[in-house]
């Protein structure tokens, strides 16, 4: 079976620093992994997915994310943060029927 | 772009009410989520559907059924709505992914924020 732990609900950062979300999976076959962001009164986007191939994968906005078997992470992370970058944050695993199983979340605040 | 539209943003019903969430997407999807979103939960799969007329209970299916008529559109009924089905509700389509090394992405709707009174 497939899980996802988010660590940290909460994450505060200043603008202009770095920004690095933690996100562990666990899965019983090679992962597809993704990560959404939601703002505020929205629905999901999807920032970024690593299927097979590379292991450190672009989205937009500028975020990026490792896929590290052996540790089984895939943390997303961008250099500078901006005021628009807060946002609640979701780290996905794809489940075996096709669904996604999602983290708890983790919220983004950015300091000026 | 994808298009998922959910039919409203915000609804207020009262306790023993029938509930009708309607969900369309314009893509051609074959496969439709339904999701609830509560604080510090992050999301839980309550159904989804591969195709019109059919459906997979999800990890929270109780309180709740589905109705999938025509490819486009997804409905979720709570047959006699109760509080703790207060709740954000997100809808979801894909194209077809039942093999696990698919890697097609959801689309997501805005959300209905249903409260239950």
């Amino acid at each position: 079976a497939q899980s996802v732990t988010q660590l940290g609900s909460h994450v505060s950062v200043s603008e202009g620093a770095l920004v690095l979300l933690r996100c562990n999976y666990s899965s019983s076959v090679p992962p597809y992994l993704f990560w959404y962001v939601q703002y505020p009164n929205q629905g999901l986007q999807l920032l970024l997915k690593y299927t097979t191939g590379a292991t450190l994968v672009k989205g937009i906005n500028g975020f990026e994310a490792e896929f590290k078997k052996s540790e089984t992470s895939f943390h997303l992370t961008k250099p500078s943060a901006h005021m628009s970058d807060a946002a609640e944050y979701f780290c996905a695993v794809r489940g075996s029927q096709g669904n996604l199983i999602f983290g708890k979340g983790t919220k983004l605040s950015v300091k000026p | 772009d994808v298009k998922v539209t959910q039919s409203s943003r915000y609804l207020v019903k009262r306790t023993g009410e029938k509930v009708f969430l309607e969900c369309v997407q314009d893509m051609d999807h074959e496969n439709m989520f339904w999701y609830r979103q509560d604080p510090g939960l992050g999301l839980r799969l309550i159904y989804f559907s591969y195709d019109v007329k059919m459906k997979e209970k999800g990890d929270i299916p109780e309180g709740y059924s589905v109705s999938r008529e025509k490819k486009e559109r997804f409905s979720l009924i709570l047959e006699s709505a109760s509080t703790n089905q207060t709740s954000m509700y997100l809808c979801a389509s894909s194209n077809r992914d039942r093999l696990v090394k698919s890697n097609q992405p959801q689309h997501f709707g805005d959300g209905t924020r249903l409260s239950i009174l």
